[in-house]
């Protein structure tokens, strides 16, 4: 059974840019969620998604945000970059349910220059 | 807000010896709690979890224990091996949804 997958692996972008990072979770997972993780922050919720609708939140602000679609795949966009966006970005993969195993890609690395 | 911490940032062991990472949460309304592992370069990588029905947990050379007088929670490796070597997160579920709290990590090295 395939993992959850993100795109792409790396990115580079200059501050002031906007960024769309991707995540495919796994078959028949309807729950996506989006963390953020720095060496200062570690790792920190975003948000997540459950049947194309926002489920929880996370503390980040608005240039923060994300999707989902009807096949589960879900987007996350941050706009307006800043230098301290510089991080991983982690998509977890859950069934519909809380409280769940929550399974993890191997992130976006997102450099801001 | 709700946190979850760990008491050490590192931990050495020798190669063969046990392991045991700790952690302490303060949401007390949590019910779930889950372990995970990250190498270098990859994603965090499910290892056991525990709900708060149970204090104990055992899976293949590991054991979660989960006190919730004290809200804390460890990982104990057993017999642990240089592939274990890696940064270790605790998660606190909540009780809603699939938003995870998680602790700072404790990096743990093994010695041949």
């Amino acid at each position: 059974k395939a993992g959850v997958t993100q795109t792409p692996r790396y990115l580079i972008k200059t501050r002031g840019q906007q960024v769309t990072l991707s995540c495919s979770p796994i078959s028949g997972h309807r729950s996506v969620s989006w963390y953020q993780q720095t060496p200062g922050q570690g790792l920190q919720f975003l948000f997540e998604y459950f049947s194309e609708t926002q489920r929880n939140k996370g503390n980040f602000p608005g240039r923060f945000s994300g999707r989902q679609f009807s096949n589960s795949r879900s987007e996350m966009n941050v706009s307006t970059l800043e230098l301290g966006d510089s991080a991983l970005y982690l998509c977890a993969s859950s069934t519909d349910r809380g409280g769940t195993e929550a399974f993890f890609g191997q992130g976006t690395r997102l450099t801001v220059v | 807000g709700e946190s979850v911490g760990l008491h050490l940032p590192t931990l050495s062991v020798q190669e063969g010896d046990n392991s045991i990472i700790n952690c302490a949460y303060s949401n007390s309304a949590s019910d779930y709690f889950i372990w995970y592992k990250q190498e270098s370069g990859k994603g965090p990588q499910f290892i056991i979890d525990i709900r708060s029905n149970m204090d104990k947990r055992q899976g293949q050379r590991v054991t979660v224990l989960l006190n919730k007088t004290v809200k804390h929670l460890s990982l104990q490796i057993a017999a642990t091996q240089p592939g274990d070597s890696a940064v270790y997160f605790c998660a606190d579920g909540g009780n809603a949804g699939n938003m995870l709290t998680f602790g700072g990590g404790t990096r743990l090295m093994v010695k041949p």
